[in-house]
């Protein structure tokens, strides 16, 4: 069955530095890739998600995602982080026989001033 | 367009009773899922309807039910409520899918069981 393992419950960075936030799946490719952010008090938003065709896929506010098939990863980036850019991250799956959504266990990211 | 709406936003409630809440998804779409997400377990899949019709179902015990109107509102209802059924209960509408289409989330119903 397939599961999703974010790695780093809590990731902290400097405001202007490298986020890298990791998503790996387990089983045979999914059809579809999802990440989703969870701002303070409100519900999820999408950010990205990845279908088919290009690999590296641009979500919303900077941030971007690649999808590798050999690494069974699909990690999430913004190159310079914004103290705006604090939440709680969830990658997501979908399950090729039913299409629901197997979700990771999130990832808070924090931005140091 | 409206965005998904949940009520109440918050709910007290003692242990034994029973809860209902509410969830108007966005106009057109079809699919409404439930989750609860609690700082321990995170974010779990409770159910998920389409066309008035429960089409998954997390792994959650009995007590916990849903059902889809024909206007595609949904509601859910916990029987017999504990302590640990404290969370924070997320509504999301699509127009297909979970798993195909974004998923757009309402703001929640925080729950707390005394």
């Amino acid at each position: 069955a397939q599961s999703v393992t974010q790695l780093g419950s809590h990731v902290s960075v400097s405001e202007g530095a490298l986020v890298l936030l990791r998503c790996n799946y387990s089983s045979s490719v999914p059809p579809y890739l999802f990440w989703y952010v969870q701002y303070p008090n409100q519900g999820l938003q999408l950010l990205l998600k990845y279908t088919t065709g290009a690999t590296l896929v641009k979500g919303i506010n900077g941030f971007e995602a690649e999808f590798k098939k050999s690494e069974t990863s699909f990690h999430l980036t913004k190159p310079s982080a914004h103290m705006s850019d604090a939440a709680e991250y969830f990658c997501a799956v979908s399950d090729d026989s039913n299409y629901q959504l197997i979700w990771g266990a999130g990832t808070k990211l924090i931005i140091k001033p | 367009k409206a965005g998904v709406t949940q009520t109440p936003r918050y709910l007290i409630k003692t242990r034994g009773q029973q809860v209902t809440l509410s969830c108007s998804p966005i106009s057109g779409h079809r699919s409404v899922s439930w989750y609860q997400q609690t700082p321990g377990q995170g974010l779990q899949f409770l159910f998920e309807y389409f066309s008035e019709t429960q089409r998954n179902k997390g792994n959650f015990p009995g007590r916990f039910s849903g059902r889809q109107f024909s206007n595609s509102r949904s509601e859910m209802n916990v029987s017999t409520l504990e302590l640990g059924d404290s969370a924070l209960y997320l509504c999301a509408s699509s127009l297909g899918r979970p798993g195909q289409e974004t998923q757009y989330f309402g703001p929640g119903t925080r729950l707390l069981v005394l």
